[in-house]
């Protein structure tokens, strides 16, 4: 059974304080590993896909990479705005008992202090 | 502009009734997904359905039901044997067989 672990739960920072986030997954086959932000009582929004080992996609002050068994989410210098819960899903190749579907994380909550 | 409508934003469910949540999509998807959303929890999958009047069981189906009549619209209903609905629930499509999801702003579900 596919599986994503996020690490940390929460993490606060000051602005312009760098850091990264990991999630960890096994899954049969990687068919894409999935970047989401969320903000309080709302939906997630996409930010990336990475879908092989050694990929990087960068997005303003957000760059993701992704190894074998995990991927990393750097917020560099980040900025107030930048708080939110940042949530990891993967895809596993599609069998006769798998479509597919999406395995979600828990999320690491960001807090950015000015 | 394009996107998803989920409502109401907040429900309130009685003892032994049942709710409807709605989500209405002017994407153009054909996927779409429900997902259940508890406090350090990952989202979890109820319902999806890939074509209009089909629809399949996720992981944590019991207690809900869907209908998929038109392609934009995917409503869920937390019947009364659901035992512990509170929730933030968030709809999702996708064009099919492909990704990301998109997702709509949630409705989040209490008990009265």
């Amino acid at each position: 059974e596919d599986q994503v672990t996020q690490s940390p739960e929460a993490l606060r920072l000051q602005e312009g304080e760098s850091s990264s986030l990991n999630c960890s997954y096994t899954v049969s086959g990687l068919r894409g590993l999935f970047w989401y932000r969320q903000d309080p009582g709302k939906g997630p929004e996409f930010l990336f896909t990475l879908y092989s080992a050694g990929e990087e996609k960068e997005k303003e002050r957000l760059k993701a990479t992704l190894t074998k068994k995990e991927s990393f989410l750097h917020i560099t210098a980040p900025k107030p705005e930048d708080s939110a819960t940042y949530l990891c899903a993967v895809q596993g190749l599609m069998t006769t008992d798998s479509w597919g579907k999406l395995q979600f994380g828990a999320g690491t909550q960001v807090v950015v202090t000015p | 502009d394009g996107g998803i409508t989920q409502s109401p934003k907040y429900l309130f469910r009685k003892e032994g009734q049942n709710v409807t949540l709605s989500c209405e999509q002017n994407l153009n998807h054909d996927a779409m997904y429900w997902y259940r959303q508890d406090p350090g929890q990952g989202l979890r999958l109820i319902y999806y359905s890939q074509i209009v009047n089909d629809f399949q069981k996720g992981d944590i189906a019991e207690g809900y039901s869907v209908s998929r009549e038109k392609k934009e619209s995917f409503p869920l209903t937390v019947t009364s044997a659901q035992k512990n609905p509170t929730a933030f629930y968030l709809c999702a499509s996708s064009i099919l067989g492909q990704q990301p999801q998109h997702f709509g702003d949630g409705t989040r579900l209490s008990i009265l």
